[in-house]
């Protein structure tokens, strides 16, 4: 089976603060994406990456930065947490073509920023 | 600009019933639709996958539609039970990403 995890499912954190959520896929995809989670607003993607090394910005990247320095692990940097942070991240992975194949996601991260 | 609607927001019917979930696209130039289910708090668990070459996806007691040229899918589940309530998620790639709609609440009555 295919495995998403992240690093923390639960984390606060205080205004300012510079925050990492760490994520990790065990099946070699190529593929790996940041979502935040918002009533009302649905799941909107941050930023994505189709390669080590590679990224691109997804609907709101305003405030975030990623890494990607190996295959199998993705990190989203919040370098000055804000209150309107607060939320549901979702990572999620997907095996070779994207358009053909089932995207998995980790199990997510509730991050409050106070 | 792609957007994804779900409709209803919220449904609830008692255990046993068969029933569907809609879910519309602006835009048939999509190269897939999933069905994705999240249970509270937690992350999605995907259901079905649509082709876009597709007309339907079974697994179980689940089946999914899909009419491109109508801009439509719907997620059928038969005979349902308590452990069926979630959200369930509807999303259609396009290009690199994934669109999703804003889910719907799902709750069996027993």
């Amino acid at each position: 089976d295919v495995k998403v995890t992240q690093s923390s499912r639960y984390l606060v954190k205080r205004t300012g603060e510079k925050v990492f959520l760490e994520c990790v896929q065990d099946m070699d995809h190529e593929n790996m994406f940041w979502y935040r989670q918002d009533p009302g607003l649905g799941l909107r993607l941050i930023y994505f990456s189709y390669d080590v090394k590679m990224k691109e910005k997804g609907d709101i990247p305003e405030g975030y930065s990623v890494s990607r320095e190996k295959k199998e692990r993705f990190s989203l940097i919040l370098e000055s947490a804000s209150t309107n942070q607060t939320s549901m991240y979702l990572c999620a992975s997907i095996l070779g073509g994207a358009h053909s194949d089932t995207q998995y996601f980790g199990p997510g991260t509730r991050l409050t920023v106070l | 600009k792609q957007e994804v609607t779900q409709i209803p927001a919220a449904l609830s019917v008692p255990e046993g019933e068969n029933l569907v979930l809609n879910c519309s696209f602006t835009d048939s130039a999509i190269y897939n639709l999933q069905w994705f289910r999240q249970d509270p708090g937690k992350g999605l668990t995907s259901l079905l996958l649509i082709q876009s070459s597709q007309r339907e996806q079974t697994s179980g007691r689940l089946n999914a539609s899909l009419d491109k040229s109508s801009g439509r899918s719907t997620l059928y589940i038969a005979a349902s039970q308590p452990g069926d309530s979630a959200t369930y998620l509807c999303a259609v790639w396009v290009g690199q990403k994934l669109v999703f709609g804003q889910g719907t609440r799902l709750t069996i009555n027993p």
